[in-house]
């Protein structure tokens, strides 16, 4: 199995700051891998797709890298809506798909 | 508008069975592989199982094998989990979650809104 492992579990900082969390894999997964945002009592939303491709509609502040072991999800400024919590999730391998325990983005 | 909408959740007495249902609108949903993702109260996303667009393929997280089945009905935009023998451990929100292109090597775009399953005496 491929355990995601992402730090830190919880993250505070004030509105305009830079805040990178970090998702790395027990084994190489090439660039599959995706983050997504989740606030309280609602469904994920996924932000970026395949380590770096931003979705559609998703603001240009957040921007993700990384491939093999290592990711970075990075939000340049952080805003009061992008106070959630964050996930990575990795499909390099459909038989057994996982995400990483996730990070808390909490304000300062 | 691309929507999923889970329903059948509810309070289910140990060893007892459920099926979920995910009712699909507003795309194509013959052509999409679709997942379940579950989340514990107070924990993090688990995938669960994961359906190829056409019901043949089906893949399980290990905590998923022998007591989950994922079906879908094309003709009815339907995806289904079916749980049996339910344990405490399965008290979770489930969700359904589309995957976001032509093969498995995406990301989940459309999610529900959730069904909550609640195991318990």
């Amino acid at each position: 199995d491929i355990q995601m492992t992402q730090s830190p579990s919880t993250l505070s900082a004030s509105v305009g700051d830079r805040v990178t969390i970090t998702c790395r894999a027990s084994q190489r997964i090439d660039s599959w891998l995706a983050w997504y945002q989740q606030k309280p009592g609602r469904a994920p939303k996924l932000l970026i797709d395949t380590a770096s491709n931003l979705r559609s509609g998703v603001p240009s502040r957040f921007s993700g890298s990384g491939s093999g072991t290592e990711f970075t999800l990075t939000i340049s400024s952080l805003q009061p809506d992008d106070f959630a919590t964050y996930y990575c999730q990795q499909y390099n391998s459909y038989l057994e798909m996982s995400f990483g325990g996730g990070t808390k983005v909490e304000i300062k | 508008q691309e929507q999923l909408v889970e329903s059948g959740g509810g309070v289910v007495q140990p060893g007892r069975s459920l099926r979920l249902s995910c009712a699909a609108s507003g795309f194509a949903f013959r052509r999409y592989a679709l997942h379940w993702v579950r989340q514990a109260p107070g924990k993090g996303l688990e995938w669960v199982a994961l359906l190829s667009y056409d019901g043949k393929s089906e893949y399980y997280a290990d905590s998923a094998k022998g007591r989950f089945t994922i079906s879908r009905d094309n003709s009815k935009n339907t995806l289904y989990l079916q749980v049996n023998s339910l344990r405490h451990e399965d008290t979770a929100v489930y969700y359904c979650a589309r995957v976001g292109g032509a093969t498995y090597h995406h990301g989940m775009d459309v999610w529900g809104q959730g069904t909550t399953v609640t195991v318990s005496s």
